[in-house]
């Protein structure tokens, strides 16, 4: 069984600054790592993901996230954050056999402010 | 990725009722999925929707509460049986596509009264 601990249930950050979102997991089995963005009252859409190869990957709007599998993570990054960014932001973890479920961590709502 | 519509966008229902919950996508489908959020909360599986047989439930999810079915490989139906209070949240389909991804659908709010 997989499970996602997201440390941070609120970020807020002023608008230009760079943030982090940390994510850690737990895994018996090898896994998939994704990151998902909702915005407000929308459905959620995929940043990024991690299936194998490079540690570091790149997702849409300038995120970007490490895996590192000694410390079980997969932080989300951002240099610079805008208004825009403020959304509820999602850390997944799926095991790498096909059509098994996501599990999702708890969440962790970024606010950007100017 | 996958183009997924969900029918209706949200709904308020009476306790009691019951809703479904329609899932569509743009090109044939092995895995497709349901999951509620509710209010202030994260993503939690409710069952996975098999074509040509029965879904596989969650624990804590049960046929006669949420029946699902998947007539073909690019739709499903999620029912939200007998309502109340507490089934008011976000209801979303996802996809799962070259074994690995899983895209979601918009979403269905539903508030019950």
């Amino acid at each position: 069984a997989q499970s996602v601990t997201q440390l941070d249930s609120q970020v807020p950050v002023f608008e230009e600054a760079p943030v982090e979102l940390r994510c850690n997991y737990s895994s018996s089995v090898s896994v998939y790592l994704f990151w998902y963005v909702q915005y407000p009252n929308q459905g959620l859409q995929l940043l990024l993901k991690y299936l194998s190869g490079s540690t570091l990957v790149k997702g849409i709007n300038g995120f970007e996230a490490e895996f590192n599998k000694s410390q079980t993570s997969f932080h989300l990054r951002k240099p610079s954050v805008h208004i825009s960014d403020t959304a509820e932001y999602f850390c997944a973890v799926s095991s790498i056999q096909a059509g098994t479920a996501l599990i999702f961590g708890k969440g962790t709502t970024l606010s950007v402010s100017s | 990725s996958a183009v997924i519509s969900q029918k209706p966008s949200r709904d308020i229902c009476q306790r009691g009722t019951s809703l479904t919950i329609q899932c569509q996508v743009d090109s044939q489908v092995t895995m497709m999925f349901w999951y509620r959020q509710q209010p202030g909360q994260s993503l939690t599986l409710i069952a996975t929707a098999n074509q040509g047989s029965e879904a596989t439930y969650e624990s804590g999810f049960v046929i006669d509460k949420f029946p699902i079915s998947r007539p073909n490989l690019t739709f499903s139906t999620l029912t939200v049986s007998n309502m109340s209070p507490e089934d008011s949240s976000i209801y979303l389909c996802s996809v799962e596509r070259a074994g690995e991804t899983q895209y979601f659908g918009p979403g269905t709010r539903l508030l019950v009264l």
